[in-house]
């Protein structure tokens, strides 16, 4: 079954305890994203990869890091949580860029809702 | 990558037609127009996506004007589980680099 796999799918911390959001596809994707939700914002690009060691910035990158090492996994990494960052996070995959012509579909995971306290 | 306009929220009673317009007039030669549908807490889960024209899946329909400036998303006879944020995402083609923006989508309702 084709999926989007994040873990964990909720998580309560405390400020300034890094933190790894996992996130692994089983769809031979190049394209991952993460994006974070909150009220009245929509979603929210966070960073994406086009693929194995190729990341960058999407609109809201700011105390946050990824990895891209292997093609299935894209991790979100935060190094220093603050309150602000408590958010509903969610990751995605998909062949090409979501917006882009051809096969576009994308897959989103569950979801992890992080509180930081 | 092309802004988009969409209507805030919209009401539907079940069984009706629902029709959800965004707009872009900033849409380049090459963008094509997708439509995501999200349920609450869940991740958006895509729909159609259209360059010009009609496209026609088995859950929507997308009209798409010959100016492209516009399009709208068609769910027929809606019920309740429609009740959804509905998102129009432009850009792409590889001309508006890889960023994906989602606008503020449209809020359905669907009453019964």
């Amino acid at each position: 079954e084709a999926q989007v796999t994040q873990n964990p799918r909720y998580l309560i911390t405390v400020t300034g305890k890094k933190l790894t959001v996992t996130c692994s596809q089983n769809m031979n994707h190049e394209y991952m994203s993460w994006y974070r939700q909150d009220p009245g914002l929509g979603l929210r690009q966070i960073y994406y990869s086009m693929n194995v060691e190729v990341t960058d910035k999407g609109d809201v990158p700011e105390g946050y890091k990824v990895s891209r090492k292997e093609k299935r996994n894209f991790p979100l990494i935060l190094e220093s949580p603050s309150p602000n960052q408590t958010s509903l996070y969610f990751c995605a995959s998909s062949h090409t860029p979501l917006t882009g012509g051809g096969d576009t579909e994308a897959f989103f995971g569950q979801g992890t809702r992080l509180t930081v306290v | 990558l092309a802004k988009t306009t969409q209507p805030i929220s919209m009401d539907s009673y079940e069984g009706q037609e629902v029709n959800i317009t965004c707009s872009h007039n900033n849409i380049a030669t090459n963008d094509y127009i997708t439509w995501y549908q999200q349920f609450p807490s869940q991740g958006p889960r895509f729909i159609i996506q259209g360059y010009k024209t009609k496209v026609t899946n088995e859950v929507a329909s997308l009209f798409i004007p010959a100016d492209r400036k516009s399009s709208t998303l068609s769910l027929p006879r809606v019920s309740l589980s429609d009740t959804a944020v509905y998102y129009c995402l432009v850009g792409g083609g590889y001309t508006g680099g890889f960023k994906t923006i989602f606008g503020a989508g449209t809020r359905l309702f669907v009453k019964a």
